[in-house]
């Protein structure tokens, strides 16, 4: 059974900085993409990163690059985000997803329960 | 980038009832389209790939169609278990949500 859990959100004021973790289990973690997928409170879902199996390309919304880094380390099945330059639009529900293929141009098939992040002052 | 819009924004319907939800794409995808169920407080959860693709353990109320820019999810009988908010995405280039459709009783 595929399980993804994440962990690390909270509340953090703005231009602080966060780290996201996703643990995964129940499938060969390297050879899918992975993505963090956000949802502020009471809207709609954005891509945030994404980045593919062995981690040699990643993929960010424009209004995070240069803020947000996305990593993985394969031999510990997790996925990280490290979130930097945090701003108030950046409170969200950060959901972690595993994707059908190797890297991108494929969709999303299973989702963590996600962690909410609040950036306030 | 590709925009996606989902009409209607909500939409209001009895048990029984045939729904259809529509998503427009603003270049053509292909067929590279998928529809997620979400409910509240929870993770949203994959229905359709490909355009017309069933999930493995998604009833089969549940249906997709379209190619290019214009796609449809229909639901042919309405359950209770079936009031979500709905979602298409596009994955031909990166990828895109569109705003969303909550389906609530009438």
């Amino acid at each position: 059974e595929v399980q993804l859990v994440e962990s690390g959100g909270g509340l953090v004021q703005p231009g602080g900085s966060l780290r996201l973790s996703c643990a995964a289990s129940g499938f060969t973690f390297s050879n899918y993409a992975m993505m963090w997928v956000r949802q502020a409170p009471g809207k709609g879902l954005e891509w945030v990163s994404g980045i593919s199996g062995s981690g040699g390309s990643t993929y960010n919304v424009d209004s995070v690059k240069g803020r947000f880094t996305i990593s993985r380390d394969n031999s510990k099945n997790t996925l990280f985000l490290q979130m930097n330059s945090l701003r108030a639009e950046d409170t969200a529900v950060y959901y972690c997803a595993k994707l059908m293929g190797y890297a991108s141009g494929t969709y999303l098939d299973y989702w963590g329960q996600g962690t909410l992040v609040t950036v306030s002052s | 980038d590709i925009q996606m819009t989902q009409s209607p924004s909500t939409l209001s319907a009895s048990v029984g009832d045939r729904v259809t939800i529509t998503c427009r794409a603003s270049q053509s995808i292909s067929d590279w389209l998928a529809w997620y169920q979400q409910k509240p407080g929870k993770a949203p959860n994959l229905l359709i790939y490909r355009a017309s693709n069933l999930e493995s353990g998604v009833p089969s109320r549940f249906g997709g169609s379209g190619s290019g820019t214009e796609f449809t999810l229909t639901i042919s009988s309405l359950q209770p278990d079936d009031f979500a908010t709905y979602y298409c995405q596009q994955y031909y280039s990166f990828w895109t949500f569109g705003r969303g459709t909550k389906v609530e009783v009438k």
